[in-house]
């Protein structure tokens, strides 16, 4: 099975330019996740959606910061305009939103951005 | 809010040393415990889990038990192999994973042949 599908893998942009990064989540999994890793903060978790709605927007660090899921099977996240400081790597991962105690998150291998 | 702290390292040892990472949360209620590996350009993969207080998650030889009273989650392997070598990640979740998880900000172990 193919796991969480990232795009691009790498960006680089300059300072005030719009970037898109797309994640395609494993087939069946309804929740998915979008996370930030920096050396100074670490990971750090973005944006949530459940069955395609955002559910916690609280670590969407301002408004330049926007993410959409139009369907199970495509999310997008856009930084407009970018930034210096935005120069991060950026996880998509997905889970199984079911009974139970405990869901895994699948991570995709990332999108590394260079904000110029 | 939730938090979790770990060693951040790097930790350096000898093949077939013995490891202990130390990892302690702080959460209200009863979260679900998590360690994540990093391979270098690599996304993060699960390595073990754990739901409840005693609980012990374990895989490819590493461990971790719940530890309710201490609140920590330490990650322990008896012999450690140069293919260990990568970043671990401690993580939390309130919601047993359908929310959002908190990370600490991982430790980095190398092995020496």
């Amino acid at each position: 099975d193919a796991g969480v599908i990232q795009s691009p893998r790498h960006e680089v942009t300059e300072m005030g330019q719009e970037v898109t990064l797309r994640c395609k989540p494993i087939s069946g999994h309804n929740s998915l996740f979008w996370y930030r890793q920096t050396m100074m903060r670490g990971l750090e978790l973005l944006i949530y959606f459940n069955n395609n709605v955002p559910i916690d927007d609280s670590g969407m660090p301002e408004d330049r910061f926007s993410a959409k899921m139009p369907n199970a099977s495509f999310s997008t996240l856009k930084i407009q305009p970018s930034e210096p400081r935005d120069s991060a790597v950026y996880f998509c991962a997905s889970s199984r939103l079911a009974g139970g105690t405990s869901k895994t998150q699948y991570f995709g291998p990332g999108t590394r951005l260079l904000v110029l | 809010g939730d938090s979790v702290t770990q060693m951040e390292g790097p930790v350096t040892l000898s093949e077939e040393a013995f490891l202990t990472i130390n990892c302690t949360y702080t959460a209200t209620g009863y979260p679900s415990l998590f360690w994540y590996v990093q391979y270098p350009g690599e996304g993060l993969q699960l390595l073990l889990k754990a739901t409840k207080a005693d609980d012990k998650g374990s895989n490819k030889g590493f461990e971790a038990t719940y530890r309710k009273e201490t609140t920590s989650f330490h990650l322990e392997k008896g012999s450690v192999q140069v293919s260990d070598s990568a970043v671990y990640f401690c993580a939390l979740s309130a919601g047993g994973g359908a929310d959002g998880l908190t990370f600490g900000k991982g430790t980095h172990l190398i092995i020496q042949p």
